[in-house]
C-alpha cells in the first residue's frame, strides 16, 4: 500500500463550489504539506504543518484553507473555487532528519483539479 | 529567502550515453538538505538523490551521482549511462523548515 495517498485523484467542479482534497499517510511523519504545481512549473508550497496543533501559510495560501485532523490526515480546502486554481495538487510527509531541518519529502500521487 | 535555479528548461540525451542537469540554490541557512526529484509522465514525484549539506562526500545512487559545491551553492547531477524510462521532468530542491524547488528541467532520452 502507498504511504502517502490522496483522494480524489481528478476532480473537475464548477467556479465558486466547495472542495476539499484529502491527505493520508502511513510513513508516521510529524510534518505534512500541500503544494500546486501548473503546467510546465515547479511546485509551490500553500500549507505546512508540523505537528497537529501546527498550521502555517506557505507561498501561496490565498483562497486555500487546511484542517490537520490527526497526525496522519491533513485536508486542503477551496472554499470558493475559481478557474485559476486549476493545477496538480501534492500532499507530502517529511521528518525531522539529523540536521535539525526537513528532511526528504515523500509525495502523494498528486490531485489533478479542473474548476470550469 | 531560499530560491534555486534550474538553468536548463530542456535537454536531451542519446540513450547509453551521459548527462549532466544544473542547479544553484541561495541560502542563508548553515544546516540543510539538497534532493534531485524526478516527474515521469505518470505525474508522480520520485526522489532520485540526497545530499546532506553538512557532507562532503558527493551522494550517488547506481547511475545517479551528484557534484555537490557548497561554496559555490551548485548541485548538479550527472546520470550515466542514460536509460528511455530516464525521460522525465527533473526538480532540484532544498529544505531548511521548508522545501524550496526550482522551476524544473524537462529531459528527453532519445533510442
Amino acid at each position: 500500500d502507498a504511504d502517502v495517498t490522496q483522494t480524489p485523484r481528478n476532480r473537475i467542479t464548477k467556479t465558486g463550489k466547495r472542495i476539499m482534497l484529502e491527505c493520508s499517510q502511513t510513513k508516521g511523519h510529524d510534518r505534512m504539506y500541500w503544494y500546486r504545481q501548473d503546467p510546465g512549473l515547479g511546485l509551490r508550497l500553500i500549507y505546512y504543518s508540523f505537528d497537529v496543533k501546527d498550521i502555517n501559510k506557505g507561498e501561496i495560501s490565498d483562497g486555500y484553507s487546511v484542517s490537520r485532523q490527526a497526525q496522519a490526515k491533513f485536508s486542503l480546502s477551496l472554499e470558493s473555487a475559481i478557474p485559476n486554481q486549476t493545477a496538480l495538487y501534492f500532499c507530502a510527509t517529511s521528518d525531522l532528519g539529523p540536521a535539525g531541518v526537513t528532511d526528504t519529502q515523500y509525495f502523494g500521487p498528486g490531485t489533478r483539479l479542473t474548476v470550469l | 529567502a531560499q530560491t534555486v535555479t534550474q538553468s536548463q528548461p530542456e535537454m536531451s540525451v542519446q540513450e547509453a550515453e551521459t548527462v549532466t542537469l544544473s542547479c544553484t540554490y541561495d541560502t542563508s541557512e548553515s544546516n540543510y538538505y539538497l534532493f534531485w526529484y524526478k516527474q515521469p509522465p505518470s505525474r508522480q514525484m520520485i526522489l532520485v538523490i540526497r545530499q546532506e549539506a553538512y557532507k562532503q562526500q558527493n551522494a550517488t545512487e547506481n547511475r545517479f551521482s551528484v557534484n555537490f559545491q557548497k561554496a559555490a551553492k551548485s548541485f548538479s547531477l550527472k546520470i550515466s549511462d542514460s536509460q528511455l524510462g530516464d525521460t522525465a521532468m527533473y526538480f532540484c530542491a532544498q529544505t531548511g523548515n521548508m522545501l524550496t524547488f526550482g522551476g524544473g528541467t524537462r529531459l528527453m532520452v532519445k533510442p
